[in-house]
């Protein structure tokens, strides 16, 4: 699977904007880039993919870059709740059975009132 | 819709003895999947079902592991014996094949195991 990196750990403060950055540098064509979030003591939970347009739903936007080498989950306005380590991953077209999620360290967020 | 259940969510056992975990996924889906998570580092795959045969378990060390799905609803993990590094807390996902690409996988609220 090609390889992501993510800054160990950021830093917001609430209600405003979060940038969370992904490179990826050695994605194939046929990748798709998902974000999924695990808050503490809880297990991940998705929330957002994309493979070549910016995405938005309503928990984040996903705005990936031209080349597809890197990415951004943006999250509008932080709140405590969104307090969590977020995994950027690569998945490549399912086949049949699906494809299994190779989860990185990811980046922890912490959120400041 | 009910999400995906898993139990015990914590156990206790000396290091030698076994344990099982045991997953119900959410109705309808067909892939399940084990994931081990270690303190500090992201969920690792051990696993992975779609109905009641194995699709991938590259990563399960068998020689102590074994999960099974009999009726290709809910799930069993076992570890006989238990080491110390297998202490983390097992996570528990399923997913649904309709649809096209990308689509999500769910998790449990997964077991922390403890082994002394």
């Amino acid at each position: 699977d090609a390889k992501t990196t993510q800054p160990n750990s950021m830093e917001s403060n609430e209600e405003e904007p979060v940038h969370l950055p992904c490179n990826h540098s050695t994605i194939s064509g046929t990748d798709y880039i998902h974000w999924y979030r695990q808050l503490p003591s809880q297990g991940p939970e998705y929330v957002i993919h994309g493979l070549t347009s910016n995405v938005n739903n309503r928990m984040a936007s996903l705005a990936i870059a031209e080349d597809r080498k890197s990415s951004t989950l943006i999250l509008h306005r932080a709140t405590l709740r969104d307090a969590a380590v977020y995994y950027c991953i690569l998945r490549g077209i399912l086949n049949n059975a699906g494809n299994m999620l190779t989860f990185g360290g990811g980046t922890r967020l912490m959120v400041k009132p | 819709e009910a999400g995906v259940a898993q139990s015990p969510r914590y156990k206790i056992i000396e290091k030698r003895q076994s344990v099982a975990f045991w997953c119900n996924p959410i109705s309808g889906h067909a892939t399940l999947y084990w994931y081990q998570q270690i303190l500090g580092q992201g969920p690792k795959l051990l696993i992975q079902f779609q109905n009641n045969g194995v699709v991938d378990d590259s990563q399960l060390p068998k020689d102590r592991f074994s999960a099974e799905r009999l009726k290709g609803v809910d799930s069993t993990l076992k570890i006989q014996p238990a080491k110390l590094e297998d202490s983390a807390v097992y996570l528990c996902a399923s997913g649904s094949t309709k649809g096209g690409q990308g689509y999500e996988q769910y998790f449990g609220p997964g077991t922390r195991l403890t082994v002394t």
